[in-house]
């Protein structure tokens, strides 16, 4: 069974630049989930997503950061415009429903320059 | 509110040597616990998981770990470690029990000696 794809792996860019991320979960997984892990740190929840409806958003900075699951399925999380803070890897997860366990993907390391 | 600690910020053992992580929990109730582990370029993959019942859980790998509610902890250990071992370990309670709406530890990362 595949696990979760995320890509890209590496990101570098100017602050001030968009970036995307896009994230594949695991096949029938409904749940998926976007943290944000900076060095030295455990990952911290972005945003949760039942099938395609973010059910938990508190953590998401909106005023730069949105995210989509159209169709339920892959999901992309954006940042514009990315700042210098805003480097950090930012992992993807998914799981069957929200009572089960998640299986994470690799995550997407990003520098801003 | 709610929190996880891990104390130990890089831990160093030999091969073979016994190993045990240090995990501490403040929480209002008896928490759901995790354990996961990252190697480098890797997601996180679960080690083991605490929900009820016996407070000694076995886990992948050879791991274990022991719930221990008078002192809010939630030690993780392998009575003898191999290389491939070192990786990033993270303890994440789950506060919302049972939605795996996860806190995490800052992590330890465990480094082996040949």
């Amino acid at each position: 069974e595949a696990g979760v794809v995320q890509s890209p792996r590496y990101k570098i860019i100017e602050k001030k630049q968009p970036v995307a991320f896009w994230c594949n979960p695991i096949s029938g997984h409904n749940t998926l989930y976007w943290y944000l892990q900076n060095l030295g740190q455990g990952p911290e929840l972005l945003i949760r997503y039942e099938n395609e409806e973010a059910v938990d958003d508190s953590q998401l900075p909106k005023d730069r950061f949105s995210a989509e699951r159209l169709k339920g399925v892959d999901s992309t999380l954006k940042i514009q415009p990315a700042e210098l803070g805003d480097s950090a890897v930012y992992l993807c997860a998914s799981s069957p429903g929200r009572n089960n366990e998640q299986f994470f993907g690799p995550g997407t390391r990003l520098t801003v320059l | 509110a709610q929190s996880v600690t891990q104390p130990d910020i890089h831990i160093t053992v030999s091969e073979g040597a016994s190993l045990e992580l240090r995990c501490n929990y403040s929480y209002g109730a008896t928490p759901y616990l995790f354990w996961y582990v990252q190697s480098p370029g890797q997601g996180l993959q679960l080690l083991l998981k605490y929900f009820s019942g016996d407070t000694l859980v076995q886990g992948i790998k050879g791991f274990e770990a022991e719930f221990k509610r008078s002192q809010s902890s939630f030690n993780l250990r392998k009575p003898s470690v191999h290389w491939s071992d070192a990786a990033e370990y993270f303890c994440a309670v789950d506060v919302a029990l049972g939605t795996y709406k996860y806190i995490f530890g800052t992590g330890t990362r465990l480094k082996v000696l040949a």
